[in-house]
């Protein structure tokens, strides 16, 4: 069946620094990608998506490029702040079902 | 914006009995979806639901559970008999299609 892993974490940073979350899948498909991030005490939120190969999906200086030759979709962000702080999930949407398979999650902490 | 909401955030319960998680999608979205996250686990599908019946559950949602879209505005998620195991944070999600789902903010469910 379909799967995603990423990155083990939990990952500290210091602001300003640049940040790499690791994301490959399996699926039989072409599923469509996406970066969820949930914040302290609040439910899952969509970073930004990709429907298909070399699509690059973006929000709030959030990066993340669909690589279909390596099956991975790798978050990034060149400077981080303290408000980053949070968990981040990866999912895969497959077109014959419709549901989100996720990561583990990987918890970012930004320290000033 | 518009987001999906979800009551009550927590719930505390006695193993066997019944619980309903509510859910209020957004309005104009056909489909809708119950997930699941056990604390230090994944995200997992429960089910997913369009036209007025499930289009697909996993293996998880056995004949405990029970989904319904009694109005046109809320949407349930139903678990009969309660086991320690059931708890978790319970996800509602909604979509306007088969693309980007939207969460709720979750309800944490406690079995005692």
């Amino acid at each position: 069946g379909d799967s995603v892993t990423q990155m083990e974490g939990p990952v500290t940073l210091s602001e300003e620094a640049f940040l790499t979350i690791n994301c490959t899948y399996t699926a039989t498909g072409y599923p469509s990608l996406f970066w969820y991030v949930q914040y302290p005490g609040e439910g899952l939120q969509l970073l930004l998506k990709a429907t298909k190969a070399d699509d690059k999906g973006s929000n709030k200086g959030f990066e993340a490029t669909y690589r279909k030759e390596t099956t991975s979709f790798h978050l990034e962000k060149g400077s981080v702040q303290v408000s980053d702080s949070a968990v981040y999930f990866c999912a895969l949407s497959d077109v014959s079902d419709y549901k989100l398979s996720f990561g583990a999650g990987t918890t970012v902490t930004v320290r000033a | 914006e518009p987001e999906v909401t979800q009551t009550p955030s927590h719930q505390v319960t006695q193993m066997g009995q019944e619980v309903i998680l509510r859910c209020v999608p957004i309005s104009n979205h056909l489909y809708f979806y119950w997930y699941r996250q056990i604390l230090g686990q994944k995200v997992e599908f429960l089910v997913s639901f369009y036209n007025n019946e499930i289009s697909e559950k996993s293996e998880i949602f056995d004949d405990q559970f029970s989904v319904e879209r009694p109005d046109g505005s809320n949407f349930t998620l139903k678990i009969r008999s309660t086991k320690l195991e059931d708890s978790a944070m319970y996800f509602c999600a909604s979509s306007e299609s088969t693309d980007t789902q939207y969460f709720g903010p979750g309800t944490r469910l406690t079995v005692l």
